[in-house]
């Protein structure tokens, strides 16, 4: 069964700052992984989608990287802004009707 | 672009009640549609899903049914409301691998 993992499961850093969102998954045959946005009491915007034989994808100030092999996946921020601040949530996608497995979320507070 | 709709945004339903929740999607034909739940300090769970009018899959043993009358509708139902149905629901969307959503309903079972 695929499990997916993100730690820590909260983040606080100051405006300016890069950083790194980490996820990993148990079972490395994956059809795609997919980064989403959600801010408090809303539902999930799709922010980066990798198909599984991709490495990385990049939008604007976010590069979502891929490495099957090791069930890993990052999301870099640059220059975090307080816009920024909201729970970040990885999930992947097995390719069975493409039903999606989350983990719980980063959620991250950028500092003014 | 696909956008969902969904509807109401929060409910608060007495223990026994029936309940009724709507999606429908636009900018798209014959999309994946599923029901996930989001409860407090938990990840989203996987409700049901659909690829076709009439066609539902349940993942988990629960008090709630889904149905898909029309090819752009999904309606997730109960006929009688617990306090655990409780939770944040999301209608999602999937066609060409990528997943959208809509922007859920809190309901709240007292």
């Amino acid at each position: 069964k695929q499990e997916v993992t993100q730690i820590p499961a909260a983040l606080s850093v100051p405006e300016g700052e890069n950083l790194v969102l980490n996820c990993s998954f148990t079972d490395s045959a994956i059809y795609n992984l997919q980064w989403f946005r959600q801010d408090p009491g809303k539902g999930l915007t799709s922010l980066l989608l990798i198909q599984s034989s991709q490495r990385e994808q990049t939008s604007g100030r976010l590069n979502a990287s891929l490495d099957k092999s090791s069930g890993r996946s990052t999301l870099y921020i640059a220059a975090s802004q307080p816009g920024d601040s909201a729970t970040y949530l990885c999930a992947v996608d097995t390719g069975a009707n493409s039903k999606l497995t989350f983990g719980k979320g980063i959620t991250l507070s950028v500092r003014p | 672009s696909q956008t969902i709709h969904q509807w109401p945004a929060t409910l608060v339903q007495p223990v026994g009640s029936p309940l009724s929740l709507e999606c429908t999607v636009e900018g798209t034909s014959n999309p994946n549609l599923y029901w996930y739940r989001q409860a407090a300090g938990r990840g989203l769970q996987l409700l049901f899903y659909s690829i076709g009018i009439d066609q539902i899959s349940s993942e988990v043993p629960q008090n709630l049914s889904a149905s898909r009358p029309q090819d752009r509708q999904f309606i997730l139902s109960s006929k009688k409301l617990l306090l655990s149905d409780s939770g944040f629901y999301l209608c999602a969307g999937s066609r060409n691998t990528e997943a959208f959503f809509g922007q859920g309903t809190r309901l709240t079972v007292v």
